[in-house]
């Protein structure tokens, strides 16, 4: 049962544009959420994270938005930048941390 | 780098065949987290490593088994190995708590282990 969910595998952005990355959990009781970021042949870096009680985490050109109610979170890359094309993975945990549940991952492109 | 060092890099062997990865997480580090990435798949959580114990387990198959040593270091042994095995192999180390859990909740993700099953 796949209990983070990105349902779009890929999204293509002109440089400078913003992406916008989509994820969907269903368990409720997860209340720490993480993007990682994946290079091709290198391991899942970590990239920004936000706890249950924002609904906005901000860090240079990344932003990421919490919605509990509708157990949805995004992140916003702004302006997107060629370095930028990799794989995005969301993850979420429960408070006690020991198990994280990632997402299938979303491709973006940023295209010159 | 990450400082999470994983080996080997690629391996391919035959159905049925026995493999070991092994992982030296970050200095200092003392849980160390296996994870399986299938084609088209996200990162499937194996198991938790925290100081030589088990701690968490996920959707780990009992063809596979775990340990950490006590220097830290941890291996992942996959046994009777299926096509359906190939994957991905990541490794991912942590700053943690007494409790085990991540303090931060950032995993420190190795290169990955490639492994091919003919």
């Amino acid at each position: 049962d796949q209990q983070v969910k990105q349902n779009s595998p890929s999204l293509s952005v002109q440089e400078g544009r913003i992406s916008i990355l989509n994820c969907d959990y269903t368990n409720s009781m997860f209340d720490y959420f993480l993007w990682y970021k994946k290079y091709p042949a290198e391991g899942p870096t970590f990239l920004i994270s936000i706890s249950s009680i924002k609904d906005k985490n901000e860090d240079g050109r990344f932003t990421v938005f919490l919605n509990k109610s509708a157990k949805h979170l995004s992140l916003h890359i702004v302006p997107s930048q060629p370095g930028d094309s990799a794989v995005y993975f969301c993850a979420a945990s429960t408070n006690t941390g020991n198990q994280f549940y990632f997402g299938t991952g979303t491709s973006l492109t940023v295209i010159p | 780098d990450s400082g999470v060092t994983q080996t080997p890099k690629h391996l391919i062997t035959a159905t049925g065949q026995r493999v070991t990865l092994r992982c030296s997480p970050r200095s200092g580090d003392l849980s160390v987290y296996w994870y399986q990435q299938s084609l088209d798949q996200g990162l499937q959580f194996l198991i938790q490593y925290y100081n030589g114990e088990e701690r968490a387990k996920g959707n780990i198959l009992e063809r596979f088994s775990a340990q950490q040593f006590p220097d830290l270091h941890s291996e992942l042994n996959l046994s009777s190995l299926e096509l359906g095995d190939s994957a991905l192999y990541f490794c991912a180390s942590s700053v943690n708590l007494l409790s085990g859990g991540p303090a931060t909740g950032e995993l420190f993700f190795g290169e990955g282990s490639r492994l091919t099953v003919l």
